[in-house]
């Protein structure tokens, strides 16, 4: 079965950067996500990749994606305070209907 | 804001109990999909469901059902409530069923507290 994992804390000094990482099992796993998650909040989705691509830049978010040890990162440059939130890695894979499989998560403190 | 609601907001049901929980998808999203969150954990995947019928299911009892509306809007029944089912639901929208890359916007959520 599908298993995503994910450190579960992170604290890091506004204006470094942060790297939350993230492994998972699936193989056939074809679109691995980025959710960020403020209190009371739902889901907000941040960015996404494709499995045959090892990594993807948007302004301050870098991804990047091992598919031979199925690791996945995000990398946050320029930490800022509204960046701290609970960060989930999540994959699909095909098969007929969108299951998304969240990891348990990582929560980001960012220190004024 | 991503076009998506769900009511109510928060809900506190006694064990045994039945609840309802309601879901409007973003314009024109004919997909939708439900997740139960419990405290501290990710969202799991219930089910999904297309154009009105169940069309995949996550390791949940069939106390867990589910319904969607011509209008795409969709209702999460659970029966016989167990304290266990105390967590956020949250419903997501998209459009095609099985495209993995296409966005699911996701509501804020439901807070079910059972008692």
């Amino acid at each position: 079965g599908e298993d995503v994992e994910q450190s579960l804390f992170l604290s890091v000094r506004e204006g470094d950067s942060s790297v939350i990482n993230c492994t998972y099992t699936d193989s056939s796993s074809t679109y691995l996500y980025w959710y960020k998650q403020e209190p009371g909040a739902g889901l907000q989705l941040l960015t996404y990749i494709f499995s045959n691509m090892d990594m993807k830049q948007d302004q301050r978010l870098t991804v990047l994606l091992n598919k031979k040890d199925k690791h996945l990162s995000l990398r946050i440059a320029d930490t800022q305070t509204g960046d701290s939130a609970i960060y989930f890695c999540a994959e699909t894979s095909s098969g007929g209907y969108q299951k998304v499989t969240f990891g348990t998560g990582t929560k980001l403190q960012v220190i004024p | 804001e991503t076009g998506v609601t769900q009511s109510p907001t928060h809900l506190i049901k006694t064990r045994g109990q039945q609840v309802t929980l309601r879901c409007s998808s973003q314009s024109g999203h004919n997909t939708v999909s439900w997740y139960q969150q419990a405290l501290g954990q990710g969202p799991q995947f219930i089910f999904q469901y297309y154009r009105e019928e169940e069309n995949g299911r996550g390791n949940f009892p069939p106390r867990f059902s589910g319904l969607q509306f011509p209008n795409y809007s969709s209702e999460l029944n659970v029966n016989a409530l167990e304290l266990d089912d105390s967590a956020l639901y949250l419903c997501a929208s998209s459009l095609g069923q099985g495209a993995a890359n296409t966005e699911a916007f996701f509501g804020q959520g439901t807070r079910l507290t059972v008692v």
